[in-house]
């Protein structure tokens, strides 16, 4: 599993989009990059994920750089109940890493109004 | 609401019982997977079954054991418990055995005294 670099903490203003960068240096050819969050002491939630092409759905947009070795996350319009904390995993998906998913220590993001 | 339900939702027992928590899936899930989540570890996985079987396993401890039943609910037992056992238990599940989209249950916290 690629190991992934994200920055403790960040602010944002309520409304304004929050992007949290992800830094996937070591990533290989067939791990994907998903994305969670969890909002104190609640269970993670399924954000986004990508292999190299940019994603969008409901929740967010993933922009993975051309070369993979990094990607943002960004919440377009943030909302106070964004606040929480945001975690970047790199993975292959299947093989023998099966569905675990390892999760670092993550960016605290505090939405302020 | 994930669609996970997760029982009990609070736990508190001494040092040296055993306990059991449980897990029910999504409708449709085949996969479950065990995570702890402590204050010096973080979010860390334990164990996943498919349909039945035991799948993957992180750095669960012998004192620790898991199974899936026929219904494909799971049970994370946990004996001779320790202080450092206290954590955030939780479940999570998806619909196939390299799913790197889980979806997570509420949590039990155990407190051991």
């Amino acid at each position: 599993d690629a190991k992934t670099t994200q920055p403790p903490s960040m602010d944002c203003a309520e409304g304004r989009a929050a992007n949290l960068p992800c830094n996937h240096s070591t990533i290989s050819g067939n791990e994907y990059v998903y994305w969670y969050r969890q909002i104190h002491s609640q269970g993670p939630q399924y954000i986004i994920h990508g292999l190299k092409n940019n994603e969008t759905n409901e929740m967010a947009s993933l922009i993975i750089t051309e070369d993979r070795k990094s990607s943002t996350l960004i919440l377009p319009h943030a909302t106070l109940r964004d606040t929480a904390v945001y975690y970047c995993i790199a993975d292959p998906a299947g093989g023998t890493s099966y569905g675990k998913l390892t999760f670092g220590q993550g960016t605290i993001l505090t939405v302020h109004p | 609401d994930s669609g996970v339900t997760q029982t009990p939702k609070h736990l508190i027992t001494a040092t040296g019982q055993r306990v059991t928590l449980r897990c029910s899936p999504r409708s449709g899930d085949l996969s479950v997977y065990w995570y702890q989540q402590s204050l010096d570890q973080g979010l860390q996985f334990l164990i996943q079954y498919y349909n039945g079987e035991e799948r993957a396993k992180g750095n669960i401890l012998e004192r620790f054991s898991a199974q899936q039943f026929p219904d494909l609910h799971s049970e994370l037992n946990l004996s001779s418990l320790e202080l450092g056992d206290s954590a955030l238990y939780f479940c999570a599940s998806s619909v196939g055995a390299s799913a790197y989209e889980q979806y997570f249950g509420p949590g039990t916290r155990l407190t051991v005294t």
